[in-house]
């Protein structure tokens, strides 16, 4: 299985700051790389998908970026609604996997 | 709008089984492969099986293979996922998805359904 991990863990940063959360597949995934938001009690939310494509509705502060096995999420201006966790997700092969959440906390 | 709605979830013994409903509404079904992820309280995403749209493919993650059957009824608009030998570490909110024909995400979600394993 390919495993997916993402930096950091956790994070506190402002409204209005610029934010980054990495993530890194054990193996290329070529352009299989989407991005979920989820916050308490919800179900996810698609953010991003082949890497850097937001899908419909989606803000466009969020952006996505990098190729193989090193992804970045940028925020390029937080706002109050985006606390929340995050989560990537490589679908390049079956079992389809998540990094294990970056929590985005105000600070 | 595409609405999920997942039922079936509740409280088993271990080793018991369950057999949890995705009820979907506003797409056209068969146009979409569909999917069940869970979350166990507290901690990440995990992705469980997926199936075809007509049903003639289905994927599972290694740690339900033999004892969870994913299916789907197109005339239904339904999908399920039949549970069995559940164990504690199956306890977790489960989510159904759509994944669009030639798509590779899961982009609308039901609200999900908790199934807690437990004596």
């Amino acid at each position: 299985d390919i495993q997916m991990t993402q930096s950091p863990s956790s994070l506190s940063a402002s409204v209005g700051d610029r934010v980054t959360i990495s993530c890194r597949a054990s193996q290329s995934i070529r352009t299989f790389l989407n991005w979920y938001q989820q916050k308490p009690g919800k179900a996810p939310k698609l953010l991003i998908y082949g890497i850097s494509t937001l899908q419909s509705g989606v803000p466009s502060r969020f952006s996505g970026s990098g190729s193989g096995t090193d992804f970045t999420l940028t925020i390029s201006s937080l706002q109050p609604d985006d606390f929340a966790t995050y989560y990537c997700q490589q679908t390049s092969s079956t079992p389809r996997t998540f990094g294990q959440g970056t929590k985005l906390e105000m600070k | 709008e595409v609405q999920l709605v997942e039922s079936g979830g509740g409280l088993v013994q271990p080793g018991g089984s369950l057999r949890l409903s995705c009820a979907a509404s506003g797409l056209t079904f068969t146009n979409y492969w569909m999917s069940w992820v869970r979350q166990a309280p507290g901690k990440g995403l995990e992705w469980v099986a997926n199936i075809k749209q007509d049903g003639s493919e289905k994927y599972y993650v290694d740690s339900v293979k033999g004892r969870f059957t994913i299916s789907r009824d197109n005339a239904k608009n339904s999908l399920y996922l039949e549970m069995s030998s559940l164990r504690a570490e199956d306890t977790a909110v489960y989510y159904c998805a759509t994944n669009p024909i030639y798509r590779d995400y899961e982009d609308h979600w039901g609200p999900g359904t908790l199934v807690t394993v437990s004596s």
